[in-house]
């Protein structure tokens, strides 16, 4: 059965500082796979998605960036954290035309 | 368009049954989804209905679509405070490869 492995679930960096959440996928091959955050009290917004190893799409311009080096591994990184990058993390995938299977999500906080 | 429109908010008593409805604007819409989300979790698919259907249930869940006026309602039966959660609604277009468009989620709370 697949299964999708977020983490870590809670995190709080000062300003400035980098940032790199990581998510894996397993029990599938060659899966789409999304960044989304969800800001407090908000909607969900997508940040990056990927369809292939290598191939990565930026749906917001902003100081995070997006890496797949591996068909099951999408990566979300920054080299210096804003207080607005506060949020929460939501790594997914999905094939084809199928629903979206979630992570558990990382609460992230700057400070 | 690919705005995807919810109310924010929805109050229901326990027992009573709860309607949360969804708008959207893209007539090539293939699939369309319900999510749940509980406090502090990643969301969870609820259930999915494609496009060539009007009506779907699944046990306590009746998923109503409109087509013509591209509407999709989600009605829980006898509603339980476990039901307590946002509800997000979200459309696929023709391509498998294109995000899902989401809407901003209606939080349901479910008075005892």
């Amino acid at each position: 059965s697949q299964t999708i492995h977020q983490w870590p679930a809670t995190l709080v960096q000062p300003v400035g500082s980098p940032l790199s959440l990581e998510c894996t996928v397993e029990g599938t091959s060659n899966p789409n796979l999304y960044w989304y955050r969800q800001a407090a009290g908000r909607g969900l917004q997508l940040l990056f998605y990927s369809v292939g190893i290598g191939q990565i799409s930026s749906e917001v311009p902003q100081n995070l960036s997006a890496s797949r080096p591996q068909d099951r591994q999408f990566i979300l990184s920054s080299k210096k954290l804003l207080l607005s990058d506060s949020g929460f993390y939501l790594c997914a995938w999905s094939a084809g035309q199928g629903g979206y299977t979630f992570g558990s999500g990382t609460r992230l906080t700057v400070v | 368009g690919e705005d995807v429109e919810q109310s924010l908010f929805l109050s229901v008593r326990e027992g009573d049954s709860s309607v949360i409805n969804c708008t959207y604007t893209d007539s090539s819409s293939t699939y369309l989804y319900w999510y749940k989300q509980e406090p502090g979790a990643g969301l969870q698919l609820l259930t999915y209905i494609f496009s060539n259907m009007d009506m779907k249930q699944d046990q306590r869940l009746t998923v109503l679509l409109n087509k013509k006026d591209k509407h999709l309602s989600l009605r829980i039966a006898d509603t339980q405070t476990g039901d307590s959660a946002i509800y997000f609604c979200a459309e696929s277009r023709n391509s498998g490869n294109t995000p899902l468009v989401f809407g901003k989620g209606t939080r349901l709370s479910v008075i005892a």
